[in-house]
C-alpha cells in the first residue's frame, strides 16, 4: 500500500518568513496529493491539492509543488501569519476507484509574532 | 447543510463497554469515510461507504468494530468491549463520488478509555 511520509514534524518561524513541509510518496501509481490544515480542536480542512499532470499550484501565499519522478511534493507559505500556526496534512491517493487519501504524520507549524 | 456532522462530540466511557458514534455527512455525498487520529498522526483510514455498501475496511478495523450506513446517509461506528487502546479522535468525512470536490472532514468524536 501507499506510504506517505512527511517532515518537518515541527517547524517554528518568525512572523513574515516562509515556511516548507515536504512529503514523499511510495506508490507510483498516485496522482491526487491534497493538503489539509487542521487547526486545534478543528477538524483537517483542505487548503490546496494539485494532480500528478501539474507541477505545481498556487494560491495566494500557498503553493504546492510536485515532482513525480522523485515521489515528493511540497507545500510552501510565504509571508506566514500567526493565524497560519496549525498541524498540516499532506496526503498522497489514486483519483477514481476507491480514492483514499493516504496521510502523513502532520506538521505543527508555529508562527511566532 | 452546515456540512459533515458528529455526535457525540467528546465520550468518556469505562474500559469493556461498547459505544456507538454517529456521523451525517453533507446531504448529497454519497461517500462517507471513517478515520482515527491518535496525537501526533496524521488520520489513519477506517472503513468506508458508498452509498449503502461498505467496499472497504482497513487492517485497523477489529473484530470489536464496526460500522453501518443503513439508508446511505448517517453512518455508525460501534466499538465493542473497548480498550484504552482505542482512546482517539474518530473522524467522519464525506465526498461525492471519488473525492474530486476533496473530502469533507467532521470535526470529530473524541473518545477516552479509562
Amino acid at each position: 500500500g501507499e506510504n506517505v511520509e512527511q517532515h518537518p514534524s515541527t517547524l517554528s518561524v518568525q512572523e513574515g518568513d516562509s515556511a516548507v513541509i515536504k512529503c514523499t510518496y511510495s506508490d507510483s501509481a498516485s496522482n491526487y496529493f491534497p493538503w489539509y490544515k487542521q487547526e486545534l480542536g478543528k477538524r483537517p480542512q483542505l487548503i490546496i491539492d494539485i494532480r500528478s499532470n501539474v507541477g505545481e499550484k498556487k494560491d495566494q501565499r500557498i503553493a504546492v509543488t510536485l515532482n513525480k519522478t522523485a515521489k515528493h511534493f511540497s507545500l510552501h507559505i510565504t509571508e506566514t501569519q500567526p493565524e497560519d500556526s496549525a498541524v498540516y496534512f499532506c496526503a498522497a491517493s489514486i483519483e477514481g476507484g476507491s480514492y483514499i487519501p493516504t496521510f502523513g504524520r502532520g506538521t505543527s507549524l508555529i508562527v511566532h509574532p | 447543510d452546515t456540512g459533515v456532522s458528529q455526535n457525540p462530540r467528546h465520550k468518556i466511557t469505562k474500559r469493556g463497554q461498547n459505544v456507538t458514534f454517529r456521523c451525517d455527512p453533507i446531504s448529497e455525498h454519497n461517500r462517507l469515510y471513517w478515520y482515527r487520529q491518535t496525537l501526533g498522526q496524521g488520520p489513519e483510514f477506517l472503513t468506508y461507504f458508498q452509498n449503502e455498501a461498505q467496499l472497504e475496511k482497513s487492517r485497523l478495523l477489529s473484530d470489536r468494530f464496526s460500522a453501518e450506513r443503513p439508508k446511505g446517509s448517517f453512518s455508525t461506528l460501534e466499538i465493542q468491549r473497548t480498550e484504552q487502546g482505542d482512546s482517539a479522535m474518530y473522524l467522519c468525512a464525506s465526498s461525492l463520488d471519488a473525492g474530486l470536490y476533496g473530502y469533507t472532514f467532521g470535526s470529530g468524536t473524541r473518545l477516552t478509555v479509562v
